[in-house]
């Protein structure tokens, strides 16, 4: 089955901490996202990717990282530059926009937890 | 610029009853519009897009959509909830050819026995 995996469910940090969200995807799919979730507060985009080895930065980049070395992976990093990182995120992944109207995927998202 | 507004965070309704949760948007150009479902604590599915071959769009699960340009609305409905309807929804809007998707903060669907 294609779709987009998220590693891992729950993830817990200590203060200082640097931690790494894992993204796959297996749809063939040139764009990809990372969004923050808090409750009502809709989605945020972190950062995004339309290429192998180029992304750019979303509305709340600030203390997180990302890269993209492959097509299929597109892992966040959560620094500790980044005060308040208690939330929901969520992994997204479109083919890339143009002429036609393309939703995007989601994965099943990962909690993070700051201890 | 582009934003999308939901106007309800929160809308009860009883089993068997219509569904209406609503959405507005702003676009400069001609927009891409969608509905997500949420249930806790998962990712979101698509429910349906709006993709200007029709203005009335159908979905998933029973529900729909109508596009009203004059309106800036795209509200979503269903002619019966169903106890797996309880969910959080929410609209999205995107301009055609770019990257960003706008999201609404979400409206909560809760569904009485």
């Amino acid at each position: 089955d294609g779709g987009i995996t998220q590693s891992p469910k729950y993830l817990f940090r200590k203060e200082g901490q640097n931690v790494t969200l894992s993204c796959e995807q297996n749809l063939n799919h040139d764009a990809m996202y990372w969004y923050r979730q808090d409750p009502g507060q809709g989605l945020r985009l972190i950062y995004y990717s339309q290429i192998v080895n180029d992304f750019q930065k979303g509305d709340i980049a600030e203390g997180y990282s990302v890269s993209r070395e492959k097509k299929e992976s597109f892992p966040l990093t959560v620094t500790s530059a980044q005060k308040n990182p208690t939330a929901f995120y969520l992994c997204a992944s479109s083919r890339l926009t143009g002429s036609s109207y393309n939703e995007q995927f989601f994965g099943p998202g990962t909690r993070l937890t700051v201890l | 610029a582009q934003s999308v507004t939901q106007l309800d965070s929160h809308v009860s309704v009883s089993e068997g009853t219509p569904v209406l949760l609503r959405c507005n948007y702003s676009s400069s150009y001609s927009p891409s519009l969608f509905w997500y479902v949420q249930h806790p604590n998962k990712g979101l599915q698509l429910l349906l897009k709006y993709t200007s071959a029709a203005t009335l769009v159908k979905g998933i699960n029973g529900f729909e959509a109508e596009f009203k340009k004059s309106e800036t609305s795209f509200h979503l409905t269903k002619p019966s909830a169903h106890m797996s309807d309880a969910a959080e929804y929410f609209c999205v809007v995107s301009e055609r050819g770019t990257y960003k998707y706008i999201f609404g903060t979400g409206t909560r669907l809760k569904v009485l026995a």
